[in-house]
């Protein structure tokens, strides 16, 4: 299974950018990685996905490093509805259902 | 709302009794997953089907546990004699092959 290392929280203001690494070192090469998000009292919800290269869609862009060892979630204006919990996990499409505590992300007003 | 419906939301009973969860995936979805949620940490596996089909289960998956997908359609969780180490949110999800999983808003279950 792929571990990830999250930091435990991250603080941002409003209307600035937000850059939330994980680290994956141990991913296959066929490990897509994957961030969801969680609100409070609600289930995770799905952010983005990648496997090579960057991607960009409307919530957010995600930049992996070559050698696919870490990766960054990049929100680009953080509002106050992007408070929550982000998880990374690699998932190779159902076969890899890993995730850690994840960081909290506080944005402040 | 994602479009996967669990029930009851929450659910509090004593301890040694049985309790049984619902989760509604996504008409579509062939895939079903089950997953616990302690405070303060991220979501840890429990089962997944494909289909009808129970494919990997985890070793929290103690066998005071099962689940159930008949017919591949909804899938139930339920846990036997539960223990106050039970009292988690229960979450499901739900995906096609090859991509992500959409989760439900949880059970959150108390166990006195």
């Amino acid at each position: 299974d792929a571990k990830t290392t999250q930091p435990n929280s991250m603080e941002s203001n409003e209307e600035e950018p937000v850059h939330l690494p994980c680290n994956h070192s141990t991913i296959s090469g066929t490990d897509y990685i994957h961030w969801y998000r969680q609100l409070p009292s609600q289930g995770p919800e799905y952010v983005i996905h990648g496997l090579t290269s960057n991607v960009n869609n409307r919530m957010a862009s995600l930049a992996i490093a070559e050698d696919r060892k870490s990766s960054t979630l990049i929100l680009h204006r953080a509002t106050l509805r992007d408070a929550a919990v982000y998880y990374c996990t690699g998932d190779n499409y159902g076969q890899n259902f890993v995730f850690g505590p994840g960081t909290r992300l506080s944005v402040l007003p | 709302d994602t479009g996967v419906s669990q029930d009851p939301r929450h659910k509090i009973t004593k301890r040694g009794q049985n309790v049984t969860f619902r989760c509604d995936p996504i008409s579509e979805h062939n895939r079903l997953y089950w997953y616990r949620q302690t405070l303060g940490q991220g979501p840890e596996f429990l089962t997944y089907f494909q289909n009808e089909a129970q494919l990997e289960k985890s070793r929290l998956l103690s066998d005071r546990f099962s689940a159930e997908r008949p017919k591949g359609s909804f899938s139930t969780l339920e846990i036997q004699r539960t223990e106050q180490g039970d009292s988690a949110m229960y979450l499901c999800a739900s995906s096609s092959p090859f991509t992500v999983q959409y989760f439900g808003p949880g059970t959150r279950l108390t166990v006195t």
